[in-house]
């Protein structure tokens, strides 16, 4: 079946440095992906749609200089969280739509720690 | 403003009885719905979703009910198994052409005691 890999699972960095985190479609392409985060028992909260070769989009209150996103090619988008700061510290998880258009799988998620 | 609600935060339920999740929205444009699971640590794994022009969808031990009227779908699992145990979440994709975002709940932990 369709596979989603992210990658790192786990990450600490210090506190002004930037880290990125890497969401692989592995059995198919993926025109669209998506990142979400979420921190300890709340839901998952979109950050931003990421269309291959075009500009990403980013929900309300989420700063795009921050939280850069590059979708290059139609297998890998990327998230770089620029200038990370303790409190942007949680699980992100990425997600690719199958061309079909019905079904979104997820990554297995990456723990981001600024300390 | 939370389309999406899930107002259970958790559930408990024995072994081999049944599970139902609920989940209602408010977003009348809600064209399709999905369920995940999701352990700790983990990314959500998609288990079953339903077309609004349905109102049943069942897979193996996974059923999922939707009343369109009372902005209203539930996830029945039965039997329960201890496997079973993670947090649950329902997400709601609108007709939209913006990629088939998901709108999702707030999400319920469900337990399965042996």
């Amino acid at each position: 079946g369709a596979v989603v890999s992210q990658h790192p699972s786990r990450v600490i960095c210090k506190s002004g440095t930037s880290v990125k985190i890497e969401c692989r479609s592995l059995d198919f392409q993926a025109t669209t992906m998506f990142w979400y985060r979420q921190f300890p028992k709340q839901s998952l909260m979109l950050m931003a749609t990421s269309n291959e070769g075009s500009k990403a989009t980013y929900e309300q209150g989420v700063e795009k200089d921050k939280f850069l996103i590059n979708h290059a090619s139609l297998t890998l988008s990327t998230l770089t969280v620029t200038s990370a700061h303790p409190e942007d510290s949680s699980f992100y998880i990425c997600s690719a739509l199958l061309i079909s258009g019905n079904t979104i799988y997820f990554g297995e998620g990456s723990w981001l720690t600024v300390v | 403003d939370q389309q999406v609600k899930q107002n259970s935060p958790s559930l408990s339920v024995q072994e081999g009885r049944i599970s139902i999740l609920n989940c209602d929205y408010t977003n009348s444009m809600f064209d399709y719905f999905l369920w995940y699971k999701k352990y700790p640590a983990e990314g959500p794994t998609f288990l079953i979703s339903i077309s609004s022009i349905k109102d049943k969808n069942e897979d193996g031990r996974f059923t999922v009910f939707l009343n369109k009227s009372a902005k209203h779908l539930s996830l029945h699992i039965v039997p329960s198994q201890p496997g079973d145990s993670a947090v649950y979440f329902c997400a709601a994709r609108g007709k939209e052409t913006s990629g088939s975002r998901l709108t999702f709940g707030e999400g319920t932990q469900l337990t399965v005691n042996p």
